[in-house]
């Protein structure tokens, strides 16, 4: 079975400054993608970034962007210029290829955006 | 667009009890899947169903039952509540795609307290 580890269940940074979330996955399968999720208090799943295994690029999104390590099986998110409103809970998820509506969570990291 | 709602958002229920959580899309959608957020173990998928007349388990399936005669409706049965299923629980919904990496949408959530 596949598995997704945050082994940070709590982050904190400083406004405008850089930070990293880790994630690790374990999957035999060569067709997935690997998402990030953002959780605010009012609990709504919000899609941040996502990847396909196939691509070796790492995917960004203006101030969000992964670092893809395939062999390595890390998939962290790096979230620049950080604003107040990053602040929530961070979920990365596996999906084997075909599995549409699947998802593997990893248990969450809790993010501190300090003014 | 209404998207993925879900009903009741907030319930408490009795040892024993029995419930059902309604889940409607209004997006056409193949895929859809229940899941519960537990403090420290993010979201778990407990029911999932590829299309009307068809579901299938999850990892925790066990003290739910769901049907799907429908597209729009997903509901998931809790027979006869009790305390570890205090929890909040998420329906999601999504289109397969040939192309990368479906958008998976997620409901609000409902917030179920078995006492």
């Amino acid at each position: 079975a596949q598995t997704v580890t945050q082994s940070q269940p709590e982050m904190s940074v400083q406004e405008a400054e850089t930070v990293t979330l880790s994630c690790t996955y374990d999957t035999s399968e060569s067709d997935y993608y690997l998402f990030w999720y953002k959780q605010p208090p009012s609990r709504q799943m919000i899609l941040v970034i996502r990847q396909e295994a196939y691509k070796q690029q790492n995917a960004t999104e203006n101030r969000f962007s992964v670092n893809f390590q395939k062999a390595a099986k890390s998939f962290s998110l790096k979230i620049s210029d950080s604003q107040l409103g990053d602040a929530a809970m961070y979920f990365c998820a596996y999906r084997m290829g075909t599995s549409y509506g699947k998802l593997t969570f990893g248990q969450g990291t809790i993010l501190t955006v300090h003014p | 667009n209404a998207g993925v709602t879900q009903t009741p958002k907030f319930q408490v229920l009795k040892t024993g009890q029995s419930m059902t959580l309604q889940c409607a899309q209004d997006m056409n959608h193949e895929y859809m899947s229940w899941y519960r957020q537990d403090p420290g173990m993010g979201l778990r998928l407990i029911h999932y169903s590829v299309g009307a007349g068809i579901t299938d388990q999850g990892e925790v399936p066990n003290g739910y039952n769901v049907s799907r005669s429908t597209t729009e409706d997903f509901p998931l049965r809790l027979l006869s509540a009790a305390p570890s299923q205090t929890s909040v629980y998420f329906c999601a919904s999504s289109y397969s795609q040939a192309d990368s990496g479906n958008t998976i949408y997620f409901g609000e959530g409902s917030w179920l307290t078995v006492v």
